[in-house]
């Protein structure tokens, strides 16, 4: 049973717009939801991470909106550029780390 | 500072075939995991450690085993390969406080013919 549920599967976005990621958890313990990007061949990055006490957070670009009553987490990537084209993961963690299914981003120029 | 290293980073095996995944961090990180990835199916975790000398299991250990004598190593084990293990596998380590993030190697493509 998969603890932590991410939506959408891929993505299109056009270059500039706004690309939103979801996510839900189910146990509660959770203290740590990280977001990890990953280009093709190679391993996941860290991009941005958040703790449950913080409803949001915000580094250049990327933001994390954070609803701990209602167990999800949402990544909004602002100005998408083709760059940004990835393999986007949600997890969460207390000592071990679950990571959602992933969400294959393209940004269109 | 190399991080995490996975050797090695391709291997083709026959069903039935043993072999060990490693995986080294020089970060002095008391936790370190193998997860493994399939096509939309995300990462899931198979083993992890919190310490030398402590394993536990993830979410598909079945098939594979792990030990950890020292902090910087931490290998996995195929005991007899099969075919729905081909897959790609990474090794990630982090430190034990809270928030901290994870570190992954480059990834193992393993394939079971």
């Amino acid at each position: 049973q998969q603890q932590v549920k991410q939506s959408p599967q891929s993505l299109i976005v056009q270059k500039g717009g706004i690309s939103i990621i979801n996510c839900a958890y189910e146990n509660t313990a959770f203290d740590y939801f990280p977001w990890y990007q990953q280009f093709p061949g190679k391993g996941p990055a860290l991009l941005i991470a958040i703790r449950p006490d913080v409803s949001e957070k915000k580094e250049g670009r990327f933001t994390i909106s954070f609803n701990k009553s209602a167990k999800q987490f949402s990544l909004h990537i602002m100005d998408s550029q083709p760059g940004d084209s990835a393999t986007y993961f949600c997890a969460a963690s207390i000592n071990d780390m679950r990571f959602g299914a992933g969400t294959r981003l393209t940004v269109k120029p | 500072n190399a991080g995490v290293t996975q050797t090695p980073k391709f291997q083709v095996l026959k069903t039935g075939q043993s072999m060990t995944l490693q995986c080294a961090q020089d970060m002095n990180h008391e936790y370190m995991s193998w997860y493994r990835q399939d096509p939309g199916m995300g990462l899931r975790l198979i083993h992890y450690s919190v310490g030398a000398g402590i394993t536990d299991q993830g979410e598909v250990p079945n098939g594979y085993n792990v030990s950890r004598s020292t902090t910087e190593d931490f290998p996995l084990r195929l005991l007899s390969a099969a075919p729905s293990q081909t897959s790609v596998y990474f090794c990630a380590s982090r430190a034990e406080r809270q928030g901290a993030p994870a570190f992954f190697g480059q990834g193992t493509r393993l394939t079971v013919v």
